[in-house]
């Protein structure tokens, strides 16, 4: 089975600086990944994922991850914030199993980014 | 407008009573998933379906109900044998229940049972 980990639970940190959301992940076969970006009460927003190929993976609102197989990780980077950005961000895990994993998500606990002006 | 739409957005329960959670999405996806959101535990999976008509318990199944009779909605139904059944309940879908496919949600409902 897989596990995430979300490393901090909260990141305050001042408008336009850079920020960085740490995700450790654990499982026996290949994965996919996926980092969610949740605002107050509303929904999760596909902020970008990992499927193969470049191990630098760039989304939406000028967020990008990298992939780091050796270290099992898949931190989530914004060189200059803004306070828009405020929300808990979630990273996923799926397996990458030929279809038979369904594409069924396994979440972390959530980090919830705070931009302060 | 494509998308997912879940109702009621709040929604207050006594305790011991059953009550059903609607999520709709007409973005002709085959695969639906409803989780469960918890302050400070990510979410989990209750239950998803593949394909209308069949359905398979997700990681936290026990004391939730769903149905699948129609492509487009996927009803969850909370039991009174929920023991804990105060949360954020978010629907979501995808094209395919494929590994890697990206999942798209819907806003949520709030269930408070009191």
């Amino acid at each position: 089975a897989q596990s995430v980990t979300q490393l901090d639970s909260q990141v305050p940190v001042f408008e336009e600086a850079p920020v960085e959301l740490r995700c450790n992940y654990s499982s026996s076969v290949s994965v996919y990944l996926f980092w969610y970006v949740q605002y107050p009460n509303q929904g999760l927003q596909l902020l970008l994922k990992y499927l193969s190929g470049s191990t630098l993976v760039k989304g939406i609102n000028g967020f990008e991850a990298e992939f780091n197989k050796s270290q099992t990780s898949f931190h989530l980077r914004k060189p200059s914030v803004h306070i828009s950005d405020t929300a808990e961000y979630f990273c996923a895990v799926t397996k990458n199993a030929g279809g038979t994993s369904y594409g069924k998500l396994t979440f972390g606990q959530g980090t919830i980014l705070t931009v302060h002006p | 407008d494509g998308g997912i739409t879940q109702s009621p957005k709040y929604l207050f329960r006594k305790e011991g009573q059953n009550v059903t959670l609607s999520c709709e999405q007409n973005l002709n996806h085959d695969a639906m998933y409803w989780y469960r959101q918890d302050p400070g535990q990510g979410l989990r999976l209750i239950y998803y379906s593949q394909i209308v008509n069949d359905f398979q318990k997700g990681d936290i199944a026990e004391g939730y109900s769903v149905s699948r009779e129609k492509k487009e909605s996927f009803p969850l139904t909370v039991t009174s044998a929920q023991k804990n059944p105060t949360a954020f309940y978010l629907c979501a879908s995808s094209i395919q229940g494929r590994d890697g496919s990206e999942q798209f949600f819907g806003p949520g409902t709030r269930l408070t049972v009191l």
